[in-house]
């Protein structure tokens, strides 16, 4: 069965630096997603990508963040300058289409902000 | 705004009985779905089961059913035969037409199947 791959599944980072979290979603999928967990805390979205531009995004996602489609498989999550507080598991998901279409996510990548 | 309540934090069941974990949500949409998540000590979601608002009959995926009472605003998973490999966390998510296509997540309910 077709999954949505992340890498790394570790990441470890100095407070400051930049890192980008990447992800290949499924391959005929069109939405794709990233969400981030706080350890021990719900699922939080963080931005939608359709049609190679972010469709919504949330308070979250603010101008640390950005997003990439820079391939026809690829689809990254670039937060530029990391605080402690970005500390979490970051997922990301994708889907075939609009409607209720179920969101498959990735086994995420635990990133850790030293 | 949206909002989906899980009141169970932790839950226990025998091995090889059912359980039913709750989740209710808040919506002015008339559209929308409901989605079960399970996320395993391993840290991984894995999708379980969805249901629709206009949905006439309750989901069921193998040993997951989904106990849809609209009226309440109430959309429950039932895991009937519980297994050891069931222990993990599951979320309820929903998402309305109106509100984008993200998911919002409730909170989680932690299940421990005990041998």
């Amino acid at each position: 069965e077709p999954e949505v791959t992340q890498t790394p599944s570790h990441q470890v980072t100095q407070m400051g630096q930049e890192v980008i979290l990447r992800c290949v979603p499924i391959s005929n999928h069109l939405y794709f997603y990233w969400y981030r967990q706080i350890l021990g805390q719900k699922v939080e979205f963080l931005v939608s990508f359709y049609n190679n531009e972010i469709s919504e995004k949330s308070e979250i996602f603010d101008d640390q963040f950005s997003v990439e489609r820079p391939d026809g498989s690829n689809f990254t999550l670039k937060i530029r300058s990391t605080k402690l507080e970005d500390s979490a598991m970051y997922f990301c998901a994708s889907s075939d289409g609009t409607g209720f279409q179920p969101q498959h996510f990735g086994d995420g990548t635990r990133l850790s902000i030293l | 705004a949206q909002k989906i309540t899980q009141t169970q934090p932790g839950m226990f069941v025998q091995e090889k009985e059912a359980v039913t974990l709750d989740c209710t949500y808040d919506t002015s949409d008339p559209s929308y779905g409901l989605f079960w998540y399970k996320q395993p000590s391993s840290g991984e979601m894995i999708f379980l089961i969805y249901q629709g608002s206009y949905d006439q009959q309750n989901a069921t995926e193998g040993r997951y059913s989904l106990n849809f009472q609209k009226a309440r605003k109430s959309a429950n998973l039932v895991i009937s035969a519980s297994q050891l490999g069931d222990s993990a966390m599951y979320f309820c998510a929903m998402r309305d037409y109106n509100y984008g296509q993200n998911f919002v997540f409730g909170p989680g309910t932690r299940l421990s199947v005990l041998p």
